[in-house]
Parts: C-alpha cells; sequence; structure tokens
C-alpha cells in the first residue's frame, strides 16, 4: 500500500530534549516536505526537499533541522525543543513537487513541549 | 508574499444543504490552486485542484472555479453529506516547491 509513515504519532517531552521524528514513503516520490498545524493558523510549512541531499526552508524553519540521506526518508529533528514547538506536525510527499502532482500525507505527529 | 484566505468556519449543516466555503488569495504569476480536505484523525487529502484561470476543479460532487479578476477559488457542493464533514484547506503553489495554506474550515453536516 503506498503510503506516507510517520513516527511516532503521540510524543510528550520536556524542554531541551532533543527528539526526532521519522517520516518513509514508500512511492518513490522525489518532493517531502513536513508542516505543522496550529488552531487558527493552519498548516505552515517547516522545511522541504526536491530530492536527496537537496532541501530549503519553508515558512517556519526556526528550531527545526532536517535532513535527506535517503529517498525515502526524511526525519524532523529538534535539537532543543521549546513549548512554542508544541504542535501537530504532518510529512508529505509528492512525486514531483505540490504544484505538479498531488502531496500524500501522514497522518500526523502530536508532539507537546512541556 | 502569496497568501491564502478563507472563509472562517465552523459551518454546520444539515444534509443536503448547500455548501460554499469562500477562498480568495494573493500571488504573483499565475498559482495553481487546490482544495485539501482533512477527515478527522487523518492527514490531508487532495480534494481538487485547477492550474490555470477559468479552470474547474472537480471530486466527489464538489467543484471550484479559477477566478483571475476575483482571485477566488471557492469551494462548492450542491448536496453535503454526514461523511462530509471534515476540515477543508484552500491552498496555493506559485509553481516552485512551495504550496501555502489557508487557515482551514471546519464543516460538520448533521443527518
Amino acid at each position: 500500500e503506498a503510503q506516507v509513515t510517520q513516527n511516532p504519532r503521540y510524543l510528550i517531552t520536556v524542554t531541551g530534549k532533543k527528539l526526532t521524528v521519522t517520516c518513509s514513503q514508500n512511492m518513490n516520490h522525489e518532493y517531502m516536505s513536513w508542516y505543522r498545524q496550529d488552531p487558527g493558523l493552519g498548516l505552515r510549512q517547516i522545511y522541504y526537499s526536491m530530492n536527496v541531499e537537496v532541501t530549503d526552508k519553508g515558512d517556519v524553519p526556526e528550531g527545526y533541522k532536517v535532513s535527506r540521506k535517503e529517498k525515502r526518508n526524511f526525519p524532523l529533528i529538534l535539537e532543543s525543543p521549546s513549548p512554542n514547538q508544541t504542535s501537530l506536525y504532518f510529512c508529505a510527499s509528492s512525486l514531483y513537487g505540490p504544484g505538479h502532482s498531488p502531496l500524500h500525507f501522514g497522518n500526523g505527529t502530536r508532539l507537546t513541549v512541556t | 508574499g502569496n497568501s491564502v484566505t478563507q472563509m472562517e468556519g465552523p459551518v454546520t449543516l444539515s444534509e443536503e444543504a448547500f455548501l460554499t466555503i469562500n477562498c480568495t488569495y494573493t500571488a504573483t504569476g499565475y498559482p495553481s490552486l487546490f482544495w485539501y480536505v482533512q477527515y478527522p484523525g487523518e492527514g490531508l487529502q487532495l480534494l481538487l485542484k485547477a492550474t490555470k484561470a477559468d479552470d474547474k476543479g472537480s471530486n466527489k460532487g464538489f467543484e471550484a472555479t479559477y477566478r483571475k479578476e476575483t482571485t477566488s477559488f471557492h469551494l462548492e457542493k450542491g448536496s453535503v453529506q454526514v461523511s462530509d464533514s471534515a476540515v477543508y484547506f484552500c491552498a496555493l503553489s506559485p509553481g516552485d516547491y512551495k504550496l501555502s495554506f489557508g487557515a482551514g474550515t471546519t464543516v460538520t453536516v448533521r443527518a
């Protein structure tokens, strides 16, 4: 089954404790992206990747890191999480990019930073 | 910069009612426009899209027409069902690798 898989689904952590949210897709998509969803703000793009080893900042990259060492994986790293990063996070992928092919989303990771 | 503004919700309707969700955008050039839908507990999925002015996107009984003169892409459905209860997002892509979403409109359809 074609899918984008994020883990974990739920994560509660404390300020400053490094964490990684994993994302994997099995559709051989070139493009992957991370979004955060907050009430009243919709989805905001954190980082995206056009291909292996090629990444770029979205609209809200501060406090996040990403890497794309393999085509299928695109982990999101929070080196020192803060409470304002409490949010619902979505990973997404598409064949060529969101303007040309549909985004396929994972089911989300709800992160709470205390 | 590019931005999307959609009508605030929540919207509550009875089954078989007519649904309209307004969406306007600000962009340079000729962006592609999308509606994505998020069902409870799930990620978003593409509902429909339009890539140039006057294009009409349609899917599952929903329609939206790309109106460049009014910079709008309103979503409509003639007769909603309980299963249409979801959050609807209008989105814009200028043709590069970015996709900007509106704030989302929560729609609840009552039997």
